[in-house]
């Protein structure tokens, strides 16, 4: 296994389109969350699943934005109606429900959107 | 969600040891205290994390205050891929709460 992985890397749009992101987690991670980064800031917790349950959403994650995670493996984070300020990086990471890892988030590359 | 406090920035020499400060005044008893970092046109990746003891791995070392209010992560021989931004990050629950981090800047 190679890591977590994120498609597209890079997502141009125009305002008012939709958009959508898929993470891949690490294999028998059970927990997936999402992040959002926008330049010279640290990461802003969006969303996490334990396998396809949605247990926590940041107050940022406004009614545009809607994750899914069907059947506790891949996810996806949908953004409608895109703005300006929807343009950051968006960071998935998986972890482990036990083990030696279980402390760890493990973070993919991140997709890069920019609305024009 | 209380943030940490760090740096803005750092410098050091290669081969030297680097102690990256983070200060955590509000922490609460059952707050672990995560580090990350980030490369360039990367994820944040796991460094060490730690509750009360000092902790050790093959990254960095991790010194916590007797009181919990403060604590250092110690690069112990600094190399230039250790150039990144430092998160000190408190974890109560499962999201990880990210300040700015300290950005360390490595000199050949």
């Amino acid at each position: 296994d190679t890591g977590v992985s994120q498609n597209p890397r890079h997502k141009i749009t125009k305002r008012g389109q939709n958009v959508t992101f898929r993470c891949d987690p690490i294999s028998e991670h059970n927990r997936l969350y999402w992040y959002r980064q926008t330049l010279g800031q640290g990461p802003e917790f969006l969303t996490y699943f334990q396998n396809e349950a949605q247990l926590e959403k940041s107050r940022l994650l406004s009614d545009r934005f809607s994750a899914e995670r069907p059947k506790g493996s891949f996810s996806t984070l949908e953004i409608q109606r895109t703005e300006q300020g929807d343009s950051a990086m968006y960071l998935c990471a998986s972890s482990p429900l036990s083990g030696s890892s279980y402390n760890e988030q493990f973070f993919g590359p991140g997709t890069r959107l920019t609305v024009l | 969600d209380a943030k940490t406090t760090q740096p803005n920035s750092m410098e050091s020499n290669e081969e030297e040891p680097v102690h990256l400060p983070c200060n955590h005044s509000t922490i609460s008893g059952t707050d672990y205290i995560h580090w990350y970092r980030q490369l360039p046109s990367q994820g944040p990746e796991y460094v060490i994390h730690g509750l009360t003891s000092n902790v050790n791995n093959r990254m960095a070392s991790l010194a916590i205050a007797e009181d919990r209010k403060s604590s250092t992560l110690i690069l112990h021989r600094a190399t230039l891929r250790d150039a990144a931004v430092y998160y000190c990050i408190r974890k109560g629950a499962q999201k990880l709460v990210f300040g700015q981090g300290t950005r360390l800047t490595i000199n050949p």
